[in-house]
Formats: C-alpha cells, structure tokens, sequence
C-alpha cells in the first residue's frame, strides 16, 4: 500500500453516462497525476497537478475528459458521455518530486 | 515527444538467474527514469530509479544502467525468485512532468 488511495476501485457504466472517479493522494505530495492503462500496456499519462493548478494536458485528454484538485488535496476525474473505448484502468499518482507514488487504480468498463 | 521502447515483451528465467530488461528512448532532454513494477490487479510500484547525472544505480538485487549517448537504461534483477515475477515498464519524463511510459516487460521466475 502507497498510501494513494482511488475510490471506486471497479466501475461499469452504460455507454453516455458520466462518471467520476476520486483519488486521496500522500498528504505531503503537492504534485498529483492521473494516467490510463489499458489491457497490455504502460500507463499512459492524462494530466498533472502542482497543487490545485493544473498545469500539464495530455492531447489524449478530450473535452468530455475533466479533472479538478480543489485546495490541493483530493483530486477527481470527471469523464462526460462516456464510449466504450474509455474502458480502462485509470491510475492516480502522486509524489513530492520526481518519484511517483500509484494508487491502485479504478477499472472502468463501458458497456 | 518522447517515445520509449522496451524489450524483451515477455521473459523467463529460472529461479537464481539474472534478468536484464532494455529500454530506449528518444529525447535527450529526458532527465529522470524510473522503472516500475506491476502486480495483477495493483498499481505501478516504483522499484528504482535513476537520474541523467548518475551512470548506475543498485539497490539490493536490483540495478539500473543508463547510457546517455546511446539513449538507452537497463534494468538489473541477480538472485531472481518467484516473487519477482510480475510487469516491469521503464519510463522517461518528456516536457514538463509528462512521463512516457515503455509497453512492458512480463518477467515469469520458473521455480
């Protein structure tokens, strides 16, 4: 355990529902990130937080993807009409410098 | 941007031998590569890392090399056991804190 927690570790949703996904990062950790893995491959990454700032966008990141890290603590992704290819393992790091710390992950599934 | 490779995709050593994973990579201005390794069902695990000022780095059983001028880092494991089994992913920052990950390793220690 890492002390990066994600909560709901499984979600299975029908196609156009929204959802939201929550991560409680290391309390000290200022730098947050969430990355998606799918089936057989790296994590690839979404999106960074320094504090409550969202600084860094990944172009896989769509308009109806959306991340917030209100006061700096917490941090949700928020994923609008949802398709069954954003089926995937979302993961939630953090970290106080370049080491990153995981969560273990929530499993989308999009039916 | 970046782009990092990793070879071999699946490996097999028996218990006690060594087990070596190469990964390239593209930029570089790419500083900082952590290797990780994944359980089934967890997170990422952060195992060892290593800066672009520092040559070799071990921990135990385990060491990385980093060759700067021939863009490539490798992942050392002596005295492998079962428990080492599992996915390893190399990865390298790009911009900023967007980190590349590699498509993975599946490392099987046969008993």
């Amino acid at each position: 355990d890492t002390g990066v927690s994600q909560d709901p570790r499984h979600k299975i949703t029908k196609r156009g529902q929204n959802v939201t996904f929550r991560c409680d990062p290391i309390s000290e950790h200022n730098r947050l990130y969430w990355y998606r893995q799918t089936l057989g491959q790296g994590p690839e990454f979404l999106t960074y937080f320094q504090n409550e700032a969202q600084l860094e966008k990944s172009r896989l990141l769509s308009d109806r993807f959306s991340a917030e890290r209100p006061k700096g603590s917490f941090s949700t992704l928020e994923i609008q009409r949802t398709e069954q290819g954003d089926s995937a393992m979302y993961l939630c790091a953090s970290s106080l410098r370049d080491e990153q710390y995981f969560g273990p992950g929530t499993r989308l599934t999009v039916t | 941007g970046e782009n990092v490779e990793q070879h071999p995709s699946t490996l097999s050593v028996q218990e006690g031998d060594s087990a070596v994973i190469k990964c390239t990579y593209s930029d570089s201005a790419s500083n900082y590569f952590p290797w990780y390794k994944q359980e089934l069902g967890k997170g990422p695990q952060l195992i060892i890392d290593i800066r672009s000022n520092v040559g070799e780095k071990k921990d135990q059983r385990i060491a990385v090399t980093l060759n700067k001028t021939a863009k490539h880092f490798s992942l050392h494991i002596t005295e492998t056991q079962p428990e080492d089994s599992a996915v390893y992913f190399c990865a390298a920052n790009d911009y900023g804190q967007n980190f590349v990950f590699g498509p993975g390793t599946r490392l099987s220690v046969l008993p």
